[in-house]
């Protein structure tokens, strides 16, 4: 079962609002990924987890707080995002994350469609 | 800069055609290339991958080709069918360095025509 899960499917929210992605895995991965991806461009890595400690955060603004609560799971909170944050948010998880083996496959969720008002 | 980059952004081939999405990387040091699908409103789903150490590596209906001396990666696809109509992104990534991430190629929009 190479399955990477995420909710809610679509999410519109205004600009004012609080509100949460989830992913969950249950490969026994331990490394946990968030990308963004804008219409008919690739993937754009944002944090990765490993271990459930953040590992890479690439210059993510503030506005986008991720959480590990577990080996399973992994958050993306968002509060008083912009328009320009409207995107596809896709979760992946790869058996490990090592700086000098990377090697590991990544395997993605099917994503949660925001739009941000 | 290091880059993936692909030939061609959109391929359309006819039902039963075999399909070939070729990919290019500038990165000599990468020893790790994955294929990924993409339908639309879904994500990236795994097709194939190949390290640097073999030239060829076949799945169900698809190979993936490495040659290092150009630094080209494609992806054939035997008897192409309607569901295989999606985006196809490749990726590559490299044991070592700093570049601890996937790097993305543009895409290639693949549309099959009954």
């Amino acid at each position: 079962d190479t399955e990477v899960t995420q909710t809610p499917k679509h999410l519109v929210m205004g600009m004012t609002n609080k509100k949460s992605l989830k992913c969950e895995q249950h490969m026994g991965h331990r490394a946990m990924y968030w990308y963004k991806q804008k219409a008919k461009k690739p993937p754009e890595l944002m944090f990765v987890y490993s271990y459930e400690k953040l590992s890479i955060n690439e210059s993510v603004p503030s506005r986008f707080s991720p959480e590990c609560p577990n080996s399973s799971l992994l958050n993306l909170h968002l509060h008083a995002l912009q328009p320009e944050d409207s995107a596809l948010y896709l979760c992946a998880s790869s058996y490990s994350f090592l700086r000098v083996y990377s090697t590991d496959t990544q395997y993605f969720g099917p994503g949660t469609r925001l739009t941000v008002l | 800069g290091e880059s993936v980059g692909l030939h061609l952004p959109t391929l359309s081939v006819q039902e039963g055609d075999n399909s070939i999405i070729n990919c290019a990387y500038s990165n000599s040091a990468s020893d790790y290339f994955i294929w990924y699908k993409q339908e639309s409103g879904k994500g990236p789903q795994f097709i194939i991958d190949i390290r640097s150490n073999m030239d060829k590596r076949q799945g169900q209906r698809v190979t993936v080709l490495l040659n290092k001396t150009v630094k080209h990666l494609s992806l054939q696809i035997a008897a192409t069918q309607p569901g295989d109509s999606a985006v196809y992104f490749c990726a590559e990534n490299h044991s070592g360095g700093s570049n601890y991430k996937l790097t993305f190629g543009k895409g290639t929009l693949l549309t099959v025509n009954p």
